[in-house]
């Protein structure tokens, strides 16, 4: 089953603007992931952050993480059409304190950045 | 360095068939895992391997079952295939433990 929630699940927005999606966990985490991924295709990491960073940034990326809520945020600024794809939040399952290999994925939320 | 590569990228198969994915990770990556992605369930995790052994395994019937070579390259074999095993099945390989997984293009698998 799905840890992760995204929303929105869909945004819509003209180039230039800024593009925010939200994700919300259930356990504890010792980092969380984005990806991209472009219709149907494989995914493509876009950025970690540890559980003890409370923001990172990568480029037009700016990525915001509150353990205490659970969440995250990916801000993607002066959007292009190229950005146009679905975006998934991952966390590592843990066992214990073990890593079990695992990847949970949210729900996605599918980005149309129109020209 | 090459990329993680899947093969087959698309297959049709009648159901009731056999089929099986293969997975190259990226050289010097020891940890392969399979997911597969369907509109209504999402990104579900299949299983992991690291140095030949199953590490984890998701909630999927004993029909699906996988397998990884010294060399670290992985199989996915699906036996008795059934209509809802339609998806894009992705395979991720990393070098370590935790964090950055490496994803392969996809095999979509079309059962008819």
């Amino acid at each position: 089953s799905q840890q992760g929630e995204e929303d929105p699940q869909a945004l819509s927005i003209q180039e230039g603007e800024n593009a925010t999606m939200n994700c919300s966990y259930k356990t504890s985490i010792n980092n969380l992931q984005w990806y991209r991924q472009n219709s149907g295709r494989g995914l493509v990491h876009l950025i970690l952050i540890r559980s003890n960073e409370r923001e990172k940034h990568s480029g037009r990326l700016r990525v915001t993480l509150d353990t205490s809520k659970k969440s995250s945020s990916l801000l993607i600024t002066a959007s292009r059409a190229a950005d146009t794809a679905s975006y998934f939040c991952a966390t590592d399952a843990i066992r214990g304190s073990s890593n079990t290999g695992k990847l949970i994925f949210g729900q996605g939320t599918t980005l149309q950045v129109k020209p | 360095k090459a990329g993680v590569t899947q093969t087959p990228r698309y297959l049709i198969k009648t159901r009731g068939q056999q089929v099986t994915l293969s997975c190259s990770p990226i050289s010097g990556h020891r940890s392969v895992s399979w997911y597969q992605q369907t509109p209504g369930q999402g990104l579900q995790f299949l299983f992991e391997y690291f140095s030949e052994t199953q590490r984890n395994k998701g909630n999927f019937p004993g029909r699906f079952s996988g397998r990884q070579f010294s060399n670290s390259r992985s199989e996915m074999n699906v036996s008795t295939l059934e209509l809802g095993d339609s998806a894009l099945y992705l395979c991720a390989s990393s070098d370590g433990d935790w964090g950055v997984r490496f994803f392969g293009q996809g095999t979509r698998l079309t059962v008819v």
